[in-house]
């Protein structure tokens, strides 16, 4: 059964600060994605990942993966207030199609 | 708008009660799924279709049905709901099985 985890659960941080926000997953894996849900709203998807030490940025975001390691990073540079939402990272098995999501990490920026 | 649309946008059924969750996409995309999202649980895959005509099981798919009769539709049955199946549900396509999904903006379903 594939797991996937993520911590922090909950993140406050200053603007202006850097974080790094983490996914670690049980099984191999070919294919990794990073989602954002604003609250009350639908899911966003931010960036696929799909090979071993594959970076992908936008903005003040970057994610990574490092499939030996099964972990993909997104790292947060000088924060801002409108990046304050909750941040999925979602894995397909190999040889499969079903993503399956992490618990998510909810991020607050505060001013 | 090219996109993904799911209703209702929010449903207070009595337990015991038939629902359908309606979900159309206009992307032509082959693959669609249900999720339910529960706080503290993230994204739960409830059924998939990879393409129309055929479906299949997610994670929790007990007291839930699908039918794919098109590329476009995708509804969600909840033949005699109750109340743990108070959620929030998503559906999602992709233009192929795996493939980044684009999800719908959810109907949120209380079940008392």
């Amino acid at each position: 059964e594939l797991k996937v985890e993520q911590n922090p659960l909950f993140l406050s941080m200053q603007e202006g600060k850097n974080y790094t926000i983490y996914c670690n997953y049980s099984t191999t894996s070919d294919r990794l994605y990073w989602y954002r849900q604003d609250p009350g709203k639908s899911l966003e998807s931010l960036f696929v990942l799909l090979s071993n030490g594959a970076v992908k940025q936008e903005g003040r975001l970057m994610a990574s993966l490092d499939t030996k390691a099964r972990l993909s990073t997104l790292h947060i540079t000088a924060a801002v207030h409108d990046l304050s939402a909750t941040y999925f990272c979602a894995v397909v098995r190999n040889a499969g199609n079903m993503l399956t999501f992490g618990g998510g990490t909810r991020l607050m920026v505060k001013p | 708008i090219a996109g993904i649309t799911q209703a209702p946008t929010s449903q207070i059924l009595a337990a015991g009660r038939r629902m359908t969750l309606r979900c159309t996409q206009d992307m032509r995309h082959n693959a669609m799924y249900w999720y339910r999202q529960d706080l503290g649980l993230g994204l739960r895959l409830i059924h998939y279709s990879n393409t129309a005509g055929t479906t299949g099981k997610g994670e929790v798919p007990d007291g839930y049905s699908v039918s794919r009769a098109n590329t476009d539709d995708f509804p969600l049955t909840l033949a005699s709901a109750v109340p743990s199946q108070t959620s929030v549900y998503f559906c999602a396509s992709s233009r192929e099985a795996g493939e980044t999904q684009y999800f719908g903006p959810g109907t949120r379903l209380l079940v008392l």
